[in-house]
């Protein structure tokens, strides 16, 4: 069975810092890791994923995450917190191999105080 | 190369009605996985096609149905609605082996 935990149901940081939006894992299969945002009233937009290979994914809009498989994590990071970043961030888990089925976290609602 | 469409954006339905609701993938995208997301269970995964084969079910009620056309377009079905049934309603499309999945923009369904 395949589960997501977000820590932080809110996470509120200054424009300019760091922003880290924690995610760990449940995986029974080596699993594909994925960050998604979404915007009021929009889809999912995919920031990044890791599949096999380097451990360090960079996405889009200046965000990485870093697969660790000895602590079940895969966490979101930004230098630097832009205005526009906030949204609501979900983490998801899928095989991958078997087909398209996500497991998603609750969601981790990211506010920038100008 | 245009993203996926969701049709209708809104829909207003009435308990015991049933409703259809269409996404049309990414072309050359052969999966579309359909997802449930409300305020109190998050997003829930209803099932997921592949060339035209259910191929993935998530823990819905047999109201929830769906079908893949040739064309890889998907309808998803949900009869006698109930009030809980309001929800958004993503379709997410992927060619089905690389694990990404792209989603449109959602149906708004609500049920009065």
């Amino acid at each position: 069975a395949q589960s997501v935990t977000q820590l932080g149901s809110h996470v509120s940081v200054s424009e300019g810092a760091l922003v880290l939006l924690r995610c760990n894992y449940s995986s029974s299969v080596p699993p594909y890791l994925f960050w998604y945002v979404q915007y009021p009233n929009q889809g999912l937009q995919l920031l990044l994923k890791y599949t096999t290979g380097a451990t360090l994914v960079k996405g889009i809009n200046g965000f990485e995450a870093e697969f660790k498989k000895s602590e079940t994590s895969f966490h979101l990071t930004k230098p630097s917190a832009h205005m526009s970043d906030a949204a609501e961030y979900f983490c998801a888990v899928s095989e991958g191999r078997t087909g398209n089925q996500f497991y998603f976290g609750t969601g981790t609602s990211l506010t920038v105080i100008p | 190369k245009a993203g996926v469409t969701q049709t209708p954006r809104y829909l207003i339905k009435t308990r015991g009605q049933q409703v259809t609701l269409s996404c049309s993938p990414i072309s050359g995208h052969r999966s579309v996985s359909w997802y449930q997301q409300t305020p109190g269970q998050g997003l829930q995964f209803l099932f997921e096609y592949f060339s035209e084969t259910q191929r993935n079910k998530g823990n819905f009620p047999g109201r929830f149905s769906g079908r893949q056309f040739s064309n890889s377009r998907s309808e998803m079905n949900v009869s006698t609605l109930e009030l809980g049934d309001s929800a958004l309603y993503l379709c997410a499309s992927s060619l089905g082996t690389e694990g990404s999945a792209y989603f449109g923009p959602g149906t708004r369904l609500t049920v009065t």
